[in-house]
């Protein structure tokens, strides 16, 4: 089953809007990542943010954790038609042995900016 | 360097027919894994490989079988494909141990299963 719920499902906005998605998970993690994928294409890494950060940011991109509430927010501010594409959270659990590393991934937001 | 390859691209399969996807990464990475994605759905598991030598199931691994052929290959079979297993395939490589890697994804490869 998806560890993750990203809402909302899909988001329109201008070009020069910020854009905020959230995702929330179920059990405790040892770090979340967030992801972009282009349409028809494979998906490239964004950011990562440990169970022990609060926030992070890189470039535009702001990203959030509150581990309290298991939730975590994507910020792209300033955005721009190219930043179109679905946006995927991944949890990354404490399980040790050979299980760790692996990503369960949300159901991902859909991103339109208009020109 | 050319990160994650896979291939084929594209392939139509008949039920019952069996083929192999082929993945490939050329950054050293110890760990590597299979996904599959199905429309307006993420990425689930099916297979992965912690290191060189061992394969684990992940959440999806019914129909399925893997093969870490070295350091550099994981392939994915399929032995008699179904219609429910029409999807888009992705591989990914993770560079070590520690949990705070990130993956590397492959461009995917787009089955249909008639």
């Amino acid at each position: 089953s998806q560890q993750g719920e990203e809402d909302p499902q899909a988001l329109s906005i201008q070009e020069g809007e910020n854009a905020t998605m959230n995702c929330s998970y179920k059990t405790s993690i040892n770090n979340l990542q967030w992801y972009r994928q282009n349409s028809g294409r494979g998906l490239v890494h964004l950011i990562l943010i440990r169970s022990n950060e609060r926030e992070k940011h890189s470039g535009r991109l702001r990203v959030t954790l509150d581990t309290s509430k298991k939730s975590s927010s994507l910020l792209i501010t300033a955005s721009r038609a190219a930043d179109t594409a679905s946006y995927f959270c991944a949890t990354v659990h404490n399980a040790g042995g050979t299980s760790y590393g692996k990503l369960t991934f949300g159901q991902g937001t859909i991103l339109t900016v208009h020109p | 360097n050319a990160g994650v390859t896979q291939t084929p691209k594209f392939q139509v399969l008949k039920t019952g027919q069996s083929m192999t996807l082929q993945c490939a990464q050329d950054m050293n990475h110890n760990s590597m894994y299979w996904y599959r994605q199905d429309p307006g759905m993420g990425l689930r598991l099916i297979y992965y490989s912690a290191s060189e030598g061992t394969t684990d199931k992940g959440e999806v691994p019914n129909g399925y079988n893997v093969s870490r052929l070295n350091k550099r290959e994981f392939s994915l079979r399929l032995e008699s494909a179904a219609p429910s297993q029409t999807s888009v395939y992705f591989c990914a490589s993770r560079q070590g141990q520690s949990l705070s890697y990130e993956q590397y994804f492959g461009p995917g490869t787009r089955l249909t299963v008639t």
